[in-house]
């Protein structure tokens, strides 16, 4: 069985630009989440996807969204990027929340 | 809003040493603990995971334990080895519906020295 895969690894983006990182759940998971990691910080909420629809979202402003497709993989796309958008995003998936999380290996984002 | 805590922020022992690191919560309504490890520049490989039901979760040389009614989880490491450096997560899992999320402390980075 294939664990969570994520893509690019790592991307480096100018102020302003849009960016689209992607992940493919564990498979037989439906449940997909994602993560913001500041150096030095444990994960941050960012939201969950359940059967393509978004149902749970942390603290953070519109221009984070997401997709979840049928085959439950998903993407995380970030407009008008801020340096503060430098971090690493993981993936996370689950079969259901209490058999707890497989984390993907992250995409490493740097804004310049 | 939950808040979670871990202590120390770093540790370092020698080979062989048994060792704890700590995890404290604000909110004791929680869904489930999840203890993951993670390697410099890497992903969460995850641990153990304990219900909101269970007292403690057993893995090799790992175990850990939660008391929900005080807000702790515990994770206890025997007989380290240098393979085991690496930063430990606390993260604690609560639901609302449908609507679950984790919610992380800051770490504790291990170092093990042979």
């Amino acid at each position: 069985e294939t664990g969570v895969t994520q893509s690019p690894t790592h991307l480096i983006k100018t102020r302003g630009q849009q960016v689209t990182l992607r992940c493919s759940s564990q498979s037989g998971h439906n449940t997909v989440s994602w993560y913001q990691q500041a150096l030095g910080q444990g994960p941050q909420f960012i939201f969950q996807y359940y059967r393509e629809e978004e149902n749970g979202r942390g603290n953070f402003p519109p221009r984070f969204s997401g997709l979840q497709f049928p085959n439950y993989s998903s993407e995380l796309n970030v407009n008008a990027l801020e340096l503060d958008d430098s971090a690493l995003y993981l993936c996370a998936s689950s079969l259901r929340y209490n058999y707890g999380y497989t984390f993907g290996s992250g995409t490493r984002l740097t804004v310049v | 809003k939950q808040e979670v805590t871990q202590i120390p922020a770093a540790l370092s022992v020698p080979e062989g040493e048994n060792l704890v690191l700590n995890c404290s919560f604000t909110d004791s309504a929680i869904y489930n603990l999840q203890w993951f490890r993670q390697d410099p520049g890497k992903g969460l490989t995850s641990l153990l995971l304990i219900q909101s039901s269970q007292r403690e979760q057993t893995s090799g040389r790992l175990n850990a334990s939660l008391d929900k009614s005080s807000g702790r989880s515990t994770l206890y490491i025997a007989a380290s080895q240098p393979g085991d450096s690496a930063t430990y997560l606390c993260a604690v899992g609560t639901a609302r519906g449908s609507n679950y999320k984790l919610t992380f402390g800051k770490g504790t980075l291990l170092t093990v020295n042979p």
